[in-house]
C-alpha cells in the first residue's frame, strides 16, 4: 500500500530557530514529491523535487529529494511567526497525490 | 479566474439533506480534483476529473457521492441523504495538467447537524 509518513506530527519552536520537517513515502510509480504549507484555508505549493539531491530553496525554505533512501526535508531558517502553519507533504503517483497527515509547526515569539 | 473559487465557504445542514457544493477551477486547467479534509487529519482524495476522460472515482467513500464536471470546466460534487460522518472540510484542486501541481479553492466547510 502506498503511504506517506511525516514526522514530527507537531512541532513548537520559538522565532528565529531553524526547523527541519521530514517526509518519508513508500509508493510505487513515483514521479515527483511536492511539499505544500496550510494556514486557515487551502494548501498552498512550496516546491516539487523530481529529482535527488537537487535542493530547491525560496527565501528561508529550501528542500531536498532522496530517492535512494525515500524521504525529503524541508527546511525553515531563521523562523518567523507568519511561519506557523500545517505542512504537508503529497508523492504525486501519475495523476495521484498520496498525503502524508502533516507536521503542525507553532512558531512563539 | 485567478485562482480556485469554491462556493459556498460554508454550508450547515440537516441530517438526510442532500448538499451540492460548487469548484470553478483556473482557466485552462485541465486537470480537477476533489479531496475531503476532517478535523485534524490529512487529505483524502475522492475524484479526479481529467479533460474529456472518463473520471477517477476510487476515493468516493459511498454511492451517496457523486460528482460531475460540466464542459471540462466547472465541476459540482453533491452528497445524497447526508449523514454527521460527512461534517469536513471539501477541497477543489485544478492544474494545467496531471503531472502538474495542484491549486487549492479555499474550500466549502460543511457541517451536519
Amino acid at each position: 500500500e502506498d503511504k506517506v509518513v511525516q514526522s514530527p506530527l507537531s512541532l513548537v519552536v520559538h522565532e528565529g530557530d531553524t526547523v527541519t520537517l521530514n517526509c518519508s513515502y513508500e509508493v510505487t510509480n513515483f514521479r515527483s514529491l511536492l511539499w505544500y504549507k496550510q494556514e486557515k484555508k487551502a494548501p498552498t505549493f512550496l516546491f516539487m523535487l523530481t529529482s535527488s539531491g537537487i535542493e530547491k530553496k525560496s527565501g528561508r525554505l529550501s528542500s531536498i529529494l532522496d530517492k535512494k533512501e525515500l524521504f525529503s526535508i524541508l527546511n525553515i531558517t531563521a523562523t518567523q511567526t507568519g511561519d506557523s502553519a500545517i505542512y504537508l507533504c503529497a508523492v504525486a503517483l501519475s495523476y495521484q497525490l498520496i498525503w502524508g497527515a502533516g507536521t503542525k509547526l507553532i512558531i512563539k515569539p | 479566474g485567478a485562482g480556485v473559487s469554491q462556493s459556498p465557504s460554508n454550508k450547515v445542514t440537516e441530517k438526510g439533506k442532500d448538499v451540492e457544493l460548487r469548484c470553478d477551477p483556473i482557466s485552462g486547467h485541465t486537470a480537477l480534483y476533489w479531496y475531503r479534509q476532517s478535523l485534524g487529519q490529512g487529505l483524502e482524495f475522492l475524484i479526479y476529473f481529467q479533460g474529456n476522460s472518463a473520471p477517477d472515482k476510487s476515493g468516493l467513500p459511498s454511492d451517496r457521492f457523486s460528482a460531475e464536471r460540466t464542459g471540462g470546466s466547472v465541476s459540482t460534487l453533491t452528497i445524497q441523504r447526508t449523514q454527521q460522518e460527512d461534517s469536513a472540510v471539501y477541497l477543489c484542486a485544478s492544474s494545467l495538467e496531471a503531472s502538474q501541481p495542484q491549486h487549492f479553492g479555499d474550500g466549502t466547510r460543511l457541517s451536519i447537524l
